[in-house]
Formats: C-alpha cells, sequence, structure tokens
C-alpha cells in the first residue's frame, strides 16, 4: 500500500532552473495539498485541490503552479527557481478536505544554489 | 499574520510523565484541529483530531482538549514513552474554505 508517493526524493537546481514535483496517491482521495517546511517556519501551505479540476492558493503561492492531472496526481511546477524556495516539500491526500486527516508524503528535499 | 501558533519550539519531559503540549488559533471560523508528529526525514503521520463541537478527544494515550472561548487546543501524552520523541504539529482548518493551516511545531523530547 504506497499511500502519497512523491518523486523525485532529492533535487539541487540553479537559480532560474524549472522543475516540476510530482505526486501520486492511491486512496482514492478528493483534496490534494502542496506543503513547504522549513527552519522555524513549520508547514505552510503553498496550493491545495479540493477535488478534480479545481485548485486554489494557500498561504506561499507566489513562484509556483499547479496541476491537479487527475484525481490521483497533483503536480507542483517551479518556473524559476530561486534560492529562497530551498525548502522540503510535502504532498498530502485527504480523503474528503479541511474535516479529514491529512496522508503525506515522505517529501522532496529541493536546494536551488 | 500567523493563524496557527505553537509558542513552545521546544519541551523535555522524564519518561512515564504526561507531555502537555499547547497550540493557540487566532481564527475564528476555524472549527476543525488535528495534531500531527513527525519524525525526521519522514513525512508528518495523523495523531488525533477534534471537531469545535467537543471540548475533549481520546485515543489511547493521547487525548486532545479544545477551549473554544480561549482559541487554544492542547494535546496530552500519558504516559510519555522515547518513541514519543518527535516534532509535533497542530493544524486546524474552518468553514469557509478547504485549507489546512499548520503552526510551526514543538519538538519533544523524551528523557530517559
Amino acid at each position: 500500500n504506497a499511500g502519497v508517493t512523491q518523486t523525485p526524493k532529492f533535487q539541487v537546481l540553479k537559480t532560474g532552473q524549472s522543475m516540476t514535483l510530482q505526486c501520486a496517491q492511491d486512496m482514492n482521495h478528493n483534496s490534494m495539498y502542496w506543503y513547504r517546511q522549513d527552519p522555524g517556519m513549520g508547514l505552510r501551505l503553498i496550493y491545495y485541490s479540493a477535488s478534480e479540476g479545481t485548485t486554489d492558493k494557500g498561504e506561499v503561492p507566489n513562484g509556483y503552479n499547479v496541476s491537479r492531472l487527475n484525481k490521483r496526481e497533483f503536480s507542483l511546477r517551479l518556473e524559476s527557481a530561486a534560492p529562497s524556495q530551498t525548502s522540503v516539500y510535502f504532498c498530502a491526500s485527504s480523503e474528503d478536505g479541511r474535516y479529514s486527516p491529512l496522508h503525506f508524503g515522505n517529501g522532496t528535499r529541493l536546494t536551488v544554489t | 499574520d500567523q493563524q496557527v501558533k505553537q509558542n513552545s519550539p521546544s519541551l523535555s519531559v522524564q519518561e512515564g510523565r504526561i507531555s502537555i503540549l499547547n497550540c493557540d488559533y487566532t481564527n475564528s471560523m476555524f472549527d476543525y484541529f488535528l495534531w500531527y508528529k513527525k519524525y525526521p526525514a519522514e513525512g508528518p503521520t495523523f495523531l488525533i483530531s477534534i471537531s469545535s463541537i467537543k471540548d475533549k478527544n481520546e485515543d489511547g494515550r493521547f487525548t486532545v482538549f479544545l477551549n473554544k472561548s480561549a482559541k487554544h487546543l492542547s494535546l496530552h501524552i500519558v504516559p510519555s514513552q522515547p518513541g514519543d520523541s518527535a516534532v509535533y504539529f497542530c493544524a486546524a482548518s474552518g468553514r469557509r474554505d478547504d485549507k489546512i493551516i499548520f503552526g510551526k511545531g514543538t519538538r519533544l523530547h523524551i528523557l530517559p
């Protein structure tokens, strides 16, 4: 039972490069989320998708775009990476949005030099 | 503006004693609260939740208390065990949208 799978696990980018972080869940959940974790800042919501076909901004959306490709997959794109985007990124899913617990992937550690 | 606050970055508790982790929130629209536990190099895992229609929820060694008038919740772990050493996050969501907002976390150390 895979749960939430994130790829890649690690990535190093140069400033200005672009990349897409992939996330897939196999629990038939409706809602999916992207968070970033930085030291002393906790988990901050970047974007979320309450259901297939919808996406909404979270607390820190600037510099990111998302795509809810289908019910299983929710990708996060950095168009022009900046050092401030160095972070650990977590994808999560929940059965039914805000009143269901989140299931998290194990994260992508991204370094932008 | 921080909507979910965990004001203690760290906490040390003797094994076998009670651990109490605190969380405050500012948004009166929040009506569902959750606690997550995180080990290094892993994603957070769900521990326990509470709806605003309750003031207490219990699951084994874990109990969450909610004081709506004070906009405060706490997680009690009794008795504390070595495997409880981790970072604990408080999270909240509300009627307005599907955002789930987290606090900054509290690192709990269980001392032998």
